[in-house]
Parts: C-alpha cells; structure tokens; sequence
C-alpha cells in the first residue's frame, strides 16, 4: 500500500516568506507527527495529532509555526516569517496511535530559506 | 522526560564483519526502543522496536537488538556486515506516557570492502 507522502519534496524560499508543507498519512492511521531534521543531527519533534487535534505541540519552537489536520487525515505545517535557521528537513509520519505502534515516516521536505 | 544517547557518530567496518551500534536511555517508566534506518536522500525505516515482550528483538536484514534493563541498553548487531548496510541508524524511545520519539544523534556506518 502507498506510504507516508510529502509535499512539496524540496522548497526554497527567502527569508520573511510563509511556506507550507502538506503531509498525506497512511490510510488508517489516526495518529500523525512533525519533526525537523537539521544536519547531522537526529530528527527533533514538533506536534502529534490524534485525530483532528493537536495532543502535543510541545516541540514547536516559536509562534510562527503552527500545523492543522483538519479532517483527520492530511496535516499542513504553515511557518510564517521564514528565518535562515529553519531550513531543516521537515519529516511527517503516521502510525495507529499507540506509544508503542511503529511510526512511518515519510521521505521529508528539504527546506531552504535563503 | 526520556532520551537516548548513541555512542559513536560513525562507525566503519570491513565487510562480512560484526556490526555493533550502541545506544543507551533514559526514562522514569518503561520504555519503548526503537531502531530506524535512513539511507541516502530516503525517509526513515523501522529496524526493529522492544515494547516490552521478549529482550531479544529480531529485526529486518539481519539486524537484532538486545534491551538490557540494568545497563539502560539497546545496542544494535549484525553479525556479518553488507555493503548495503551503509547508511545512518538512530536510536529512538518513547513510553506509555510519551508518544513521540526522543532521537539520538545517530550513528553513520560505512563498510569497507
């Protein structure tokens, strides 16, 4: 079956600009993630959603960064006022929902603010 | 709060040796560990999880991990290494009252033939 997708795969924007990022989860899957990758380091989290709302968005850094997940399934990660800091790979994934279910990761946005 | 540490930021082995990849954790309740794969320019992959059945997880290509709870350990083998085995592993944990994932740094593995 298809996996985790994301759009676009590359963005390159300048600084000041607003981008979204559109994340399309495994049918089924009830529980989505955000992380951010930035090189050589580990994936950070952002937000997890159950469902439509938001159980934790602990892990977003400011208030420029902000995701909706509005019918339960595809997620938009919206960042406003793009900064040179915040190129990262942005990674989604999805799984069942429990802690110790498996979480699918999809291949990531590269973002790049100039 | 948990985390994990992964000692070693790369790793090179000769192909057909053993691979090993350490991870160590941190958490006040039981955890679940993970391991994910990430080659080149593609999306993470699950290796193999602990959660909490038996110790000795066996996963994809080879690969298995012990979970030693009195060494707060969850190191990574595989006895007998593949040019295809290069790539960059991270060590992961969550727990019942934590869902997302606390990442390691990773560890960058390269074979040589």
């Amino acid at each position: 079956g298809a996996g985790v997708s994301q759009t676009p795969s590359n963005k390159v924007t300048e600084k000041g600009k607003y981008v979204e990022l559109r994340c399309d989860p495994i049918s089924g899957h009830t529980a989505l993630y955000w992380y951010r990758q930035s090189l050589g380091q580990g994936p950070e989290f952002l937000i997890y959603f159950q469902g439509t709302g938001a159980a934790d968005d602990s892990g977003l850094p400011n208030d420029r960064f902000f995701a909706v997940r509005p019918e339960g399934s595809v997620s938009t990660l919206k960042i406003q006022r793009t900064e040179r800091g915040d190129s990262a790979v942005y990674l989604c994934a999805s799984s069942f929902g429990g802690p110790q279910e498996t979480q699918y990761f999809g291949p990531g946005t590269r973002l790049l603010v100039l | 709060a948990q985390s994990v540490t992964q000692l070693g930021s790369h790793v090179s082995v000769s192909e057909g040796a053993l691979v090993l990849l350490r991870c160590n954790y941190s958490s006040s309740v039981p955890p679940y560990l993970f391991w994910y794969v990430q080659y080149p320019n593609q999306g993470l992959q699950l290796l193999l999880k602990y959660t909490s059945a038996a110790t000795l997880v066996k996963g994809i290509n080879g690969f298995e991990a012990e979970f030693k709870k009195s060494e707060t350990s969850f190191h990574l083998t595989k006895p007998s290494a593949h040019m295809s085995d290069a790539a960059e592993y991270f060590c992961a944990v969550t727990s019942s009252n934590d869902y997302k994932l606390s990442f390691g740094a990773g560890t960058t593995v390269t074979v040589r033939a």
